[in-house]
């Protein structure tokens, strides 16, 4: 079982929408991250957020938009994808904002764009 | 780009066997290392942090050589469960709130 929930666990949306991911962890982590991943490739980072800051963005399309509401969530809204965009997008925490710091991953969102 | 090398296997190890996997990273002022190992489409968890004196955890030993560097892990007295991918893991950052560079993995099958 993962510390870091994230939901939902499937999303199948078309181009045009408009959906959420959300990820919630209750740790006391003041660092949450996002990545993607695609099959047979190892994580990229897109987001970083440091104390409800947004601390890196590592050249996201807009159309990728993260939010972090509390030091307990963070969302990503996502509107107008890609086909390209189809991937396992994984939510991370860690305690604090020091390199030694390793990170907890949730179980991921599969998101499947048609 | 900052790069962190591994050797994708597949490592293909018979049960009981000890088995060895290597990395090298690019950034001399990387600062904090890990192993993560992820399952066929699940998350990657946290195997160990590695550090500068080497640590084990029961079957499991890590290695850094900050000199030349380069990562290591062993695994001894392998069991079928080992069977995952591998994850180098490396935090560039000095500092601050970073993410972590991440190695494509290397694929462990145990075969019994």
């Amino acid at each position: 079982d993962t510390e870091v929930t994230q939901t939902p666990k499937h999303l199948v949306m078309g181009m045009t929408n408009k959906k959420s991911l959300k990820c919630e962890q209750h740790m006391g982590h003041r660092a949450m991250y996002w990545y993607k991943q695609k099959a047979k490739k190892p994580p990229e980072l897109m987001f970083v957020y440091s104390y409800e800051k947004l601390s890196i963005n590592e050249s996201v399309p807009s159309r990728f938009s993260p939010e972090c509401p509390n030091s307990s969530l963070l969302n990503l809204h996502l509107h107008a994808l890609q086909p390209e965009d189809s991937a396992l997008y994984l939510c991370a925490s860690s305690q604090s904002q020091g390199s030694n710091q390793p990170q907890h991953f949730g179980d991921g969102t599969r998101l499947s764009i048609l | 780009r900052k790069e962190v090398e591994q050797d994708p296997g597949p490592f293909n190890v018979p049960e009981g066997a000890t088995v060895a996997f290597n990395c090298t990273y690019s950034n001399s002022a990387s600062q904090s290392f890990f192993w993560y190992r992820q399952d066929c489409r699940k998350e990657p968890k946290l195997l160990m942090s590695v550090y500068s004196s080497g640590n084990e955890d029961g079957r499991f030993t890590a290695q850094l050589n900050r000199a030349s560097q380069y990562i290591s892990l062993l695994i001894r007295d392998s069991k079928l469960s080992d069977s995952a991918t591998y994850l180098c893991v490396v935090n560039h950052s000095g500092g601050g709130a970073d993410g972590l560079t991440f190695g494509k993995g290397t694929h462990l099958i145990i075969q019994p």
